[in-house]
């Protein structure tokens, strides 16, 4: 398709496993996002890359939290030693603006993937 | 720092008939986006409809209109002519324009819209 393609949908994991959520943006798109959506909340930011730059980590909760996008497309969010306050869903979401443009681009989304930590 | 406001957990309309979604930010930029963002309950994000601050007209898409009150830092969201699949989660959100290596989005909490026939 022609979307943001994100994978798994779904993915159960025990405390303190590690997970690795992918991302895969609409092509082209050189800015790429990923969000943290608690049960009834709006999505929170975690990362920005351009291209393969990750320009804005300030969201990111801990250090546990790694995010990758070594060629400049698919993207990588890593959890480590996964807590239950980890469960939430994680939105990605890719752009065509860049830092050199100044017009305004809208971010689309993926369909997220729903983590549950037991 | 950037934030946005939505008081209206939730909102009934009947079919066909107009609703307003509220929505009230706070930033020190000078130069910001808005945007309006619906959540189904599968969980995409469908983007609907954006204003920029410094756009001198209300943004309008299709039934979706931006009512953009820049002194009273308001950016409401009107459906017109209501329809069953607009039943969903509706998000404000905004971000700042001028610093453009800065592009996060800032999201409200969201109202939840039901749409009765």
């Amino acid at each position: 398709g022609a979307g943001v393609s994100q994978s798994p949908r779904y993915k159960v994991a025990k405390r303190g496993q590690d997970v690795a959520l992918r991302c895969d943006p609409i092509s082209g798109h050189v800015s790429l996002f990923w969000y943290q959506q608690a049960l009834g909340q709006g999505p929170e930011f975690l990362t920005y890359f351009q291209n393969e730059a990750q320009l804005d980590k300030s969201g990111l909760p801990s250090d546990r939290f790694f995010a990758e996008r070594p060629e400049g497309s698919v993207s990588t969010l890593k959890i480590q030693r996964t807590q239950q306050e980890d469960s939430a869903v994680y939105l990605c979401a890719s752009s065509l603006a860049s830092i050199l443009d100044s017009r305004n681009q809208p971010q689309h989304f993926g369909d997220g993937t729903r983590l549950s930590i037991l | 720092a950037q934030k946005i406001t939505q008081t209206q957990p939730g909102m009934f309309v009947q079919e066909k008939e107009a609703v307003t979604l509220d929505c009230t930010y706070d930033t020190s930029d000078p130069s910001y986006g808005l945007f309006w963002y619906k959540q189904p309950s599968s969980g995409e994000m469908i983007f609907l409809i954006y204003q920029g601050s410094y756009d001198q007209q209300n943004a309008t898409e299709g039934r979706y209109s931006l009512n953009f009150q820049k002194a009273r830092k308001s950016a409401n969201l009107v459906i017109s002519a209501s329809q069953l699949g607009d039943s969903a989660m509706y998000f404000c959100a905004m971000r700042d324009l001028l610093n453009t290596g800065f592009q996060k989005l800032v999201f409200g909490t969201g109202t939840r819209l039901l749409v009765s026939p």
